[in-house]
């Protein structure tokens, strides 16, 4: 599975959006791109995943460039509550037990 | 029921003890997964059961052993573990191992060994 590079820390002020880069420079035309988040002392959490094209669902927005070698994930309007480590995993769907996490993203919302 | 279930939340034992840790899910999903977490650490895989088979042992030592009874339940029996050891377990299932869909966790059993 490809790698992905996430910074390791970000800051945003609550009720503004979150944006997230993920880069997956090696990825292949059959994986996706996840992502997950886990705040403390919980388990990690399905946000969003794609292929191609860019996804949106009640929690998030995933758009992914044209050349897939990197993605953005989307919070619209950050709560204190989205505070968590945002991992960004590529996989390829069709293979068996390969979630496999990377170091993530610590998001801070702050007031 | 949409959740992965597991138990105990903490678990404190000693190096000669043997335990079980336990996970349970409703939601018919057919591989479940095991994962250790160390503090500050992204989740690591350990094992995968798919159709209640063994599929995936990333390398585990022995003194892990996971059973899995039937397709809602999935168990990981500890025996004579080390301090090292000591971390969240988690537990997570997705409808099937080769799924393009997202995995459901459970919120871990925090392990400490004495």
């Amino acid at each position: 599975d490809a790698k992905t590079t996430q910074p390791p820390s970000m800051d945003c002020a609550e009720g503004r959006a979150a944006n997230l880069p993920c880069n997956h420079s090696t990825i292949s035309g059959n994986e996706y791109v996840y992502w997950y988040r886990q705040i403390h002392s919980q388990g990690p959490q399905y946000i969003i995943h794609g292929l191609k094209n860019n996804e949106t669902n009640e929690m998030a927005s995933l758009i992914i460039t044209e050349d897939r070698k990197s993605s953005t994930l989307i919070l619209p309007h950050a709560t204190l509550r989205d505070t968590a480590v945002y991992y960004c995993i590529v996989r390829v769907a069709i293979s068996q037990g390969n979630l496999i996490f990377g170091k993530g993203t610590k998001l801070s919302v702050k007031p | 029921d949409t959740e992965v279930t597991q138990t105990p939340k903490h678990l404190v034992m000693g190096m000669t003890n043997k335990k079980s840790l336990k996970c349970e899910q409703h939601m018919g999903h057919r591989a479940m997964y095991w994962y250790k977490q160390k503090a500050k650490k992204p989740p690591e895989l350990m094992f995968v059961y798919s159709y209640e088979k063994l599929s995936i042992n990333e390398s585990v030592p022995s003194r892990f052993s996971p059973e899995c009874p039937n397709s809602s339940l999935l168990n990981l029996h500890l025996h004579a573990l080390q301090p090292e050891d000591s971390a969240l377990y988690l537990c997570a299932s997705s409808q099937e191992a080769g799924t393009e869909y997202g995995y459901t966790f459970g919120s871990g059993t925090r392990l400490t060994v004495v």
